[in-house]
């Protein structure tokens, strides 16, 4: 079964640091996410893309944030300089259809020290 | 602001008999229900769904229930099983697509 891929699984990072964490979503796929959960917190919407734009995004995804599709297969998150509350686990998640369920990928765990 | 709430943290059943995870949600807006489960080091993995325009739908051991009115769902596994063990989240959407999740709850099934 097609499956959302996620890259790196773990990245350590120093605050003020740009990363760049990537995703292989399901390949006839049309809408793409980015949710994160913080340790011991509820899994959270970060922002939504479908036909190379930004179609919603939350409080959270800030102007430190950015998202890409660069090729036909990767969806990227960008954050530009890191804090220390960034820490989370990034999840990846892509659907085929309008309100359709997500498939999520199993997620980055982001470290900020 | 919790417009979807999972208000157990934790659920234990014996195997064979009936899990029953409950949400509520605060949004009227909302016609699209799902539920998710979620292994450690895994992200969340699709269960089962329900339009706001059902009150009822089943998949094999598990149930989704609606009350509108209430605003409320309940997931049944019926038997549970030990891999069932996981966190299940509700999540409910709307007309935007952008999923809200409720905080979780852990199941644990005794052997």
């Amino acid at each position: 079964e097609p499956e959302v891929t996620q890259t790196p699984s773990h990245q350590v990072t120093q605050m003020g640091q740009e990363v760049i964490l990537r995703c292989v979503p399901i390949s006839n796929h049309l809408y793409f996410y980015w949710y994160r959960q913080i340790l011991g917190q509820k899994v959270e919407f970060l922002v939504s893309f479908y036909n190379n734009e930004i179609s919603e995004k939350s409080e959270i995804f800030d102007d430190q944030f950015s998202v890409e599709r660069p090729d036909g297969s990767n969806f990227t998150l960008k954050i530009r300089s890191t804090k220390l509350e960034d820490s989370a686990m990034y999840f990846c998640a892509s659907s085929d259809l309008y309100n359709s369920p997500l498939h999520f990928g199993n997620g980055t765990r982001l470290t900020v020290t | 602001d919790q417009q979807v709430k999972q208000n157990s943290p934790s659920l234990s059943v014996q195997e064979g008999r009936i899990s029953i995870l409950n949400c509520d949600y605060t949004n009227s807006m909302f016609d699209y229900f799902l539920w998710y489960k979620k292994y450690p080091a895994e992200g969340p993995t699709f269960l089962i769904s329900i339009s706001s325009i059902k009150d009822k739908n089943e998949d094999g051991r598990f149930t989704v229930f609606l009350n509108k009115s209430a605003k409320h769902l309940s997931l049944h596994i019926v038997p549970s099983q030990p891999g069932d063990s996981a966190v299940y989240f509700c999540a409910a959407t709307g007309a935007n697509s952008k999923l809200t999740f409720g905080k979780g709850i852990t199941l644990s099934v005794r052997p």
